[in-house]
């Protein structure tokens, strides 16, 4: 089966920029993750998805992020504006609805924030 | 909130040694799902092992083992038979079966194989 897909793979802007990444999960995945890692830390989860529905966006900085996943499908992260302390790797991962089943993650976007 | 400790930011092992890796968590639910993930340099994270709480048999999968302690509320990965392969951040997660089905993640610990 095809993995989550993730795009674009590097990005870098410049401070009070727009970003946004997109996600592709593995197909028939109801559940989806964002998560912000910065260098050297473990996944900080920003925003969780079941379907098209939100679960856990308690750590997203809503001032600058938003997210959406449209159709319960792929989804799209943005950030606006950028502050350099968002420069990290951007995570995407998808999962079946249980709590059995593990994550599948993508192979997350850099940002750089100049 | 559930929280995941990984105490060892760095470890290092001799090719073909064995090593083991810490985790402790802290939860007040009875029944969860640990993991052990690996993300190499530059590469996207993949799943190591999982455990089920309301198992007492220790998980494996092939060179790599749990010793999976619930009162203790310890979770610890050993790896035997080290391979140049298995240097990379190594991250203890716990998932929660309440509403959500939330991931926690530890802060990694980094491996290094030496030839």
């Amino acid at each position: 089966e095809a993995g989550v897909a993730q795009s674009p793979r590097y990005k870098i802007i410049e401070k009070r920029q727009s970003v946004a990444f997109w996600c592709n999960p593995i197909s028939g995945h109801a559940t989806l993750y964002w998560y912000q890692q910065i260098l050297g830390q473990g996944p900080k989860l920003l925003i969780q998805f079941q379907n098209n529905g939100v679960v856990d966006d308690s750590q997203l900085p809503k001032d600058r992020f938003s997210a959406e996943r449209l159709k319960g499908v792929d989804s799209t992260l943005k950030i606006q504006p950028a502050k350099l302390e968002d420069s990290a790797v951007y995570l995407c991962a998808s999962s079946w609805g249980g709590p059995s089943y593990e994550q599948y993650f993508g192979p997350g976007t850099r940002l750089t924030v100049t | 909130a559930q929280t995941v400790t990984q105490s060892q930011p760095e470890m290092s092992v001799q090719e073909a040694e064995t090593v083991t890796l810490s985790c402790t968590y802290d939860t007040s639910e009875s029944d969860y799902y640990l993991f052990w993930y690996k993300q190499p340099p530059s590469r996207q994270m993949i799943l190591v092992i999982r455990q089920e709480a309301y198992k007492q048999q220790n998980a494996t999968e092939n060179r790599f083992s749990v010793n999976f302690q619930k009162a203790a509320k310890s979770f610890s990965l050993k790896i035997s038979d080290s391979q140049l392969g298995d240097a990379a951040m190594y991250f203890c997660a716990y998932r929660s079966t309440n509403t959500g089905n939330q991931f926690y993640f530890g802060t990694g610990t980094s491996l290094t194989v030496i030839p």
